[in-house]
């Protein structure tokens, strides 16, 4: 079973400032998806990165997935009261793009941006 | 579009009774997925369906965890008799195929405690 291990666990921060979350694994990944649950939902998609050393934007939302294809990051610039969240790192496993779309989760990093 | 629907959103039972979730995807998505989510972790695969067949159930607890997809649509998972590390929220999720690309689209789960 592949892991995924997050960090920090929890992130408590003021409004307008930066951040990032690291997802990081012995394995290497086929895809590493990036996702945001809050209280009471599930999981929503924020990014699916494939490529290694990949980069992708999205608003103030910074992903990269490293050259190995075994950790990603992201990275939120001027954080806001909306960020509040669980941010959830999910890596497919398997070099081939075979594997099923079975994903593997990290525990997950909770994220407080205070007013 | 409708999203995952999940019912019931909280359960309490007694260790030992038996309890059971249901789950109906977005109409047309193939692939059907059940998580347990424990506080403070990520969500962890339980089995996965394509169309009416597993495609994995390695971590499903099959002493005491059952699931069905009959007609290929939505989808039951049962717990008999349940435990008290059960208490968790079970998260349902579909997607339009096995293709490790696929975005997954993941119901409100439901809340279950054993007391």
């Amino acid at each position: 079973t592949q892991l995924l291990e997050q960090s920090p666990q929890f992130l408590s921060i003021q409004e307008g400032e930066n951040l990032t979350v690291y997802c990081n694994s012995s394995s290497v990944f086929s895809s590493l998806q990036w996702y945001r649950q809050e209280p009471g939902e599930g999981p929503v998609l924020l990014v699916t990165v494939v490529t290694g050393g990949e980069v992708k934007k999205l608003k103030r939302l910074t992903f990269q997935f490293g050259d190995a294809r075994k950790d990603s990051s992201l990275h939120i610039t001027a954080a806001q009261p909306g960020d509040t969240g669980l941010y959830l790192c999910a890596g497919a496993e398997g070099a081939g793009g075979t594997s099923y779309g079975k994903l593997t989760f990290g525990q997950g990093t909770i994220l407080t941006v205070h007013p | 579009e409708a999203g995952v629907a999940q019912s019931p959103r909280y359960k309490i039972i007694e260790k030992r009774q038996s309890v059971a979730f249901w789950c109906n995807p977005i109409s047309g998505h193939a692939t059907l997925y059940w998580y347990q989510q424990i506080l403070g972790q990520g969500p962890k695969l339980l089995i996965q369906f394509q169309n009416n067949g597993v495609v994995d159930d390695s971590q499903l607890p099959k002493d005491r965890f059952s699931a069905e997809r009959l007609k290929g649509v939505d989808s039951t998972l049962k717990i008999q008799p349940a435990k008290l590390e059960d208490s968790a929220v079970y998260l349902c999720a579909s997607s339009l195929g096995l293709a490790n690309y696929n975005e997954q689209f993941f119901g409100p789960g439901t809340r279950l405690t054993v007391l």
